[in-house]
């Protein structure tokens, strides 16, 4: 069966330091992985998406940014922290389909989460 | 580009009464529709999805809910809730053709009374 990490739990760090938020995938090859924002009452907000190594696509402008150095390796990074980063940062993985493919018709799976505090 | 609605942020319900968290969505084609469930600190729990076919969706932990065209709607039910449910719920939806990515609703927070 398939599992997706995420670490840390929870990470407090102060403005302006830098940020690592590392997602894995086991039980599958090649997943789609993506990185969520959710602040309080705002919902989720997509940041970034992966449908392969080094491929990447961004969502929103940020100081935000996101690799995948390995197939089911997801992280995300930022070189200098704002307090508007504060959040609950949420992985998912989702079957790839292939080009062509419904994508979107594949569940989503979400991991634990982590709860980033900068002050 | 698809978009959802949640139009309540809040509902207060009494354990054993029913449940219905309504969902609206904007697509110009039917879409896939997904209902989570989130608790306190934790990641997101699929409860359904519709993609074709019968329109009354089954799910897990008793849930339902129904995919009604004409209204662009996908409202979640369930007819007597357990203080277990007590929850944040997300309406998500995806794009038919050449679209990898989910868009989610803000969310309704579920309290349950005695």
């Amino acid at each position: 069966s398939q599992t997706i990490h995420q670490w840390p739990a929870t990470l407090v760090q102060p403005v302006g330091s830098p940020l690592s938020l590392e997602c894995t995938v086991e039980g599958t090859s090649n997943p789609n992985l993506y990185w969520y924002r959710q602040a309080a009452g705002r919902g989720l907000q997509l940041l970034f998406y992966s449908v392969g190594i080094g491929q990447i696509s961004s969502e929103v402008p940020q100081n935000l940014s996101a690799s995948r150095p390995q197939d089911r390796q997801f992280i995300l990074s930022s070189k200098k922290l704002l307090l508007s980063d504060s959040g609950f940062y949420l992985c998912a993985w989702k079957k790839n389909l292939g080009a062509g493919g419904q994508g979107s018709q594949e569940t989503q799976y979400f991991g634990p989460g982590t709860r980033l505090l900068v002050l | 580009a698809q978009s959802v609605t949640q139009p309540d942020i809040h509902i207060t319900v009494s354990e054993g009464a029913s449940l219905e968290l309504r969902c609206n969505y904007s697509y110009g084609a039917t879409p896939y529709l997904f209902w989570y469930v989130q608790s306190p600190g934790q990641g997101l729990q699929l409860l359904l999805k519709y993609f074709s076919g019968d329109t009354l969706v089954q799910g897990i932990k008793g849930f339902e809910a129904e995919f009604k065209r004409s209204q662009s709607s996908f409202n979640l039910r369930k007819p007597s809730v357990h203080w277990s449910d007590a929850a944040e719920y997300f309406c998500a939806v995806g794009a038919r053709f050449g679209n990898e990515k989910l868009t989610f609703g803000t969310g309704t927070r579920l309290t349950i009374i005695p």
